[in-house]
């Protein structure tokens, strides 16, 4: 079951904070976030492996509710280098990972 | 370290044609991912292998793609014969274990005519 991802897409200006949701309506096990950049390939921004979770590097951190089946992203005071397209994917225990459709972000300056 | 490398970067065919892509992961790692991504997309798992055995194949469409990871290391994804439908980028993923960071290579855009 493909994970839904809000909003569909996102502009804000340099500064501005933004949140991207992710929510499944099967159990999940693991939530995964990647970043990908127009004509290049997805990078890996972080795992959460267990309910409650909450990760965090720089200023993107998220979290992972394990009972509302839902993960969260949250980018702080965004750079321009934030532009791109978020993909969470999740699974379940044993699984494949399934990637949602995407959040487009785009920074003004 | 050298990253995840795919060839061709670039192919267009014609449909009913035949193409193979080619993928060299991170050395040491052992689970190897192909992903299809059409256009404004998340990408969609084909074909996961760990070593050279194969873990998943569920969405791979066996009547026409085909893959196989020969010595556990180097990859290879075939289509035969392409359909339009199969226009996409086809990236190469790799990673030490299962469900752990993935590393994906820079694809190969695939266009069908």
């Amino acid at each position: 079951q493909q994970p839904v991802q809000s909003p569909q897409a996102v502009i804000l200006r340099e500064g501005e904070d933004a949140v991207i949701n992710c929510s499944s309506s099967k159990a999940l096990y693991s939530v995964h976030w990647y970043r990908q950049k127009h004509g290049e390939a997805p990078v890996f921004l972080m795992i959460l492996l267990k309910g409650g979770e909450q990760k965090g590097h720089d200023k993107i951190s998220a979290s992972f509710n394990e009972k509302k089946q839902q993960s969260s992203l949250y980018l702080t005071a965004s750079q321009l280098s934030y532009s791109g397209t978020y993909f969470c994917g999740t699974s379940n225990r044993d699984d494949k990972i399934i990637f949602g459709k995407g959040t487009r972000l785009h920074i003004l300056p | 370290e050298a990253g995840v490398a795919q060839s061709p970067r670039y192919k267009i065919i014609e449909k009913r044609q035949s193409v193979a892509f080619w993928c060299n992961p991170i050395s040491g790692h052992a689970t190897l991912y192909w992903y299809q991504q059409i256009l404004g997309q998340g990408p969609k798992l084909l074909i996961q292998f760990q070593n050279n055995g194969v873990v998943d194949d569920s969405q791979l469409p066996k009547d026409r793609f085909s893959a196989e990871r020969l010595k556990g290391v180097d990859s290879t994804l075939k289509i035969q014969p392409a359909k339009l439908e199969d226009s996409a980028v086809y990236l190469c993923a790799s990673s030490s274990r299962n469900y752990n960071e993935q590393f994906f290579g820079p694809g190969t855009r695939l266009t069908v005519l």
